[in-house]
């Protein structure tokens, strides 16, 4: 079966950096994307992977291991604004999204 | 305005009445997607279409259809809404590729008595 695993919860305090995991199982590979969600809204676009590597864009940053099976969003500079979840989703060989359950993550002062 | 738009928002219906959950887009995509969200999943896809004459089962069509009136408009049924039905469902398009981003709308929150 297809399967991808985030950490349910994390908590991280203002101003730290924060690394959310995201390992997956999954018939084929064609990229893989990382989505925020704030809690009772839709989810956001963050970032997109389908190399090797990682790719920063501003305080966020994704990177891709595909031989690992694994990604991770580093946060930094964390402001309470970035209290929601965090979505991975990985792109398999029909084309479909496969999700996972997401990673709440609370930010403290 | 939201490019992807969702009615209603919320509805708290009983268990046997029919449902429709309206979705419409002013992004010009021509991919559409119904997903459904619960506590502790992931979002799980429950159709989706690919133009006005191409439409698709997700993981969870059982108990769901669904119609696209136009390139714009892609609307969810519940013909005979039940309780384990009770979730977040959200609308989104898509480009034309096989990779681009979704484009969420903001969720209509469905209650079933």
């Amino acid at each position: 079966g297809q399967n991808i695993d985030q950490p349910t919860e994390m908590t991280a305090t203002e101003g730290a950096i924060v690394q959310i995991n995201c390992t997956y199982q999954t018939s084929g590979f064609n990229g893989l994307f990382w989505y925020q969600q704030h809690a009772g809204e839709a989810p956001t676009f963050l970032s997109y992977n389908v190399l090797d590597g990682l790719e920063e864009k501003g305080r966020f940053s994704s990177f891709l291991s595909r031989s690992k099976g694994y990604s991770y969003l580093l946060l930094k500079e964390l402001q309470m604004k970035d209290s929601a979840s965090y979505l991975c989703a990985v792109v398999d060989s029909n084309y479909q999204l496969i999700w996972g359950a997401g990673t709440k993550l609370i930010i403290k002062p | 305005d939201a490019d992807v738009t969702q009615t209603p928002r919320n509805r708290i219906t009983k268990t046997g009445k029919r449902i429709m959950l309206e979705c419409s887009q002013t992004k010009g995509h021509d991919r559409m997607y119904w997903y459904r969200q619960d506590p502790g999943l992931g979002l799980r896809l429950i159709y989706y279409s690919f133009d006005v004459k191409d439409i698709n089962k997700g993981e969870i069509s059982d108990g769901y259809s669904v119609s696209r009136q136009a390139q714009a408009k892609f609307s969810l049924s519940l013909e005979s809404a039940i309780p384990n039905q009770t979730a977040l469902y959200f609308c989104a398009t898509r480009t034309g590729t096989d990779t681009g981003e979704l484009f969420f709308g903001e969720g209509s929150r469905l209650t079933v008595l």
